[in-house]
């Protein structure tokens, strides 16, 4: 499975909104999940079955989509939150990410 | 505290073999499937393999099987990941993962460790 991620960059403000999409194919139900990670740091989950928030993780973000089409939004952009964030689906095998998206600073 | 440590990882010839372990602690080892994955700056994430909670089972990725076996010893609360016919696009950051599930494999991963850097390179 092919997971595309866009934008590859976004350049927002603290308190903006983020909105990060993950494409796939072929459909991979709601069997997708959100990672971010910071430098020098190993990736966190965030979300996962699409819409499901992991443990400990604010309610700033959010996940929808099923299908082909995922979004990962952050609500208000907090200091913390720039990162990069990956996709990754489960619904075939090999377990597959996609490319990530960076989101920085304006 | 709950984590994830691993260690092995160094820089190796290519075609020769290496080791990694993954040491965890603060939570039921035996309960959880156990995976690898490995980055590059230029290929960016990549699964490798996984096992199941008893060890019975496992899966690997695409351009590793055949050169990789993942075990764990249950009594120690290690993993590991035995490379093998290594190669230079095998040089990464190797991190062991923790899946969410319990007693099963939702193939997510909520616990990571630190990693360690494989270097294959004459």
């Amino acid at each position: 499975v092919v997971l595309t991620q866009s934008p590859v960059t976004v350049s927002l403000s603290p308190g903006e909104r983020a909105t990060l999409t993950c494409r796939a194919s072929p459909s991979v139900s709601n069997s997708l999940a959100w990672y971010q990670q910071k430098p020098g740091q190993p990736p966190r989950l965030l979300i996962y079955d699409s819409s499901n928030r992991a443990t400990g993780i604010p309610a700033r973000f959010s996940g929808s989509g099923s299908g082909t089409d995922f979004t990962l939004t952050i609500s208000s952009l907090e200091p913390e939150d720039f990162a990069v964030y990956y996709c990754q689906q489960r619904s075939h095998w090999p377990l597959t990410f996609g490319g990530g998206t960076k989101v920085e600073i304006k | 505290q709950v984590q994830l440590v691993e260690s092995g990882g160094g820089v190796v010839q290519p075609g020769r073999s290496l080791r990694l372990s993954c040491e965890a602690s603060g939570f039921t080892f035996n309960n959880y499937g156990m995976h690898w994955v490995r980055q590059t700056p230029g290929k960016g994430l990549e699964w490798v393999a996984v096992i199941s909670y008893d060890g019975s089972n496992s899966f690997y990725g695409d351009s590793v099987k055949g050169r990789v076996t993942v075990m764990r010893d249950n009594s120690k609360n290690t993993l590991f990941l035995q490379l093998d016919s290594l190669r230079a696009d095998d040089t990464a950051i190797y991190y062991c993962a923790k899946d969410i599930r319990q007693r099963g494999t939702l193939n997510y991963f909520d616990l990571w460790g630190q990693g360690t850097l494989v270097t294959v390179s004459s």
